[in-house]
């Protein structure tokens, strides 16, 4: 079965603090994984989209790394802001379906001053 | 509009009522989506358009459920007999084109209540 799986499920930092969250996936044949923020109450927002030959992406302080051998990606958040506490979705699509998207169950992360 | 608008924002129903939530997907945007996100979780697929046609509604949970977009761009959701279960956030996201990195825009979403 398709699966997305994230660690962890919560997170709280300090501001200006680094952090990295991580995703698992089962998804096959693997086309591309993104990741997406979503604040409370609000649609979710793309971040990065990552296809088979990329390992590495950078949106701003947001960089997301993919290991398609090992199905494996994290989302590294650099010096952060109150603004980026949310949740961080990581959604994954297969091929021959990648209008299918699988979501995993999130990260919430809370930033406190 | 900039984006893509989903109405209401709010819905609470009795069980057993029948609701239509709509969304208003980004102009000129062909495919649209729907997704329902229950608390804690990330979005699940119920299903997609291509122009007006459904292309996949593999996600639709059963026959309650059903969703039509007749003129290729706004969309209605209709939930029929709605039970408590469909208590969710009910979200909608559209895009450009079918290409590997189609790009998904989210709608605020509509919170369905169901008591």
């Amino acid at each position: 079965k398709n699966q997305v799986e994230q660690s962890p499920q919560s997170l709280i930092i300090l501001e200006g603090k680094n952090c990295t969250l991580q995703c698992n996936y089962t998804v096959s044949p693997f086309s591309n994984l993104r990741w997406y923020k979503q604040d409370t109450g609000r649609g979710p927002v793309s971040l990065t989209i990552m296809t088979f030959s990329e390992n590495t992406k950078s949106n701003g302080r947001y960089t997301a790394t993919l290991d398609a051998d090992t199905k494996q990606s994290s989302l590294h958040i650099t010096a952060s802001q109150l603004s980026d506490s949310a949740s961080y979705i990581c959604v994954v699509s297969a091929k021959y379906n990648t209008d299918k998207l699988i979501f995993g169950t999130g990260t919430r992360l809370q930033v406190f001053p | 509009g900039a984006g893509v608008s989903q109405t209401p924002s709010n819905k609470v129903t009795e069980k057993g009522k029948y609701v239509e939530l709509r969304c208003d997907p980004i102009s000129g945007h062909t495919a649209l989506y729907w997704y329902r996100q229950s608390l804690g979780q990330g979005p699940e697929f119920l299903i997609y358009f291509q122009g007006t046609g459904a292309a996949d509604d593999s996600g639709l949970p059963n026959d309650r459920f059903f969703a039509v977009r007749p003129e290729g761009s706004v969309s209605t959701l209709k939930i029929q007999r709605t039970e408590r279960g469909d208590s969710a956030v009910y979200l909608c996201a559209s895009s450009l084109t079918l290409t590997v990195y189609n790009e998904q825009f989210f709608g605020p979403g509509t919170r369905l209540t169901v008591l």
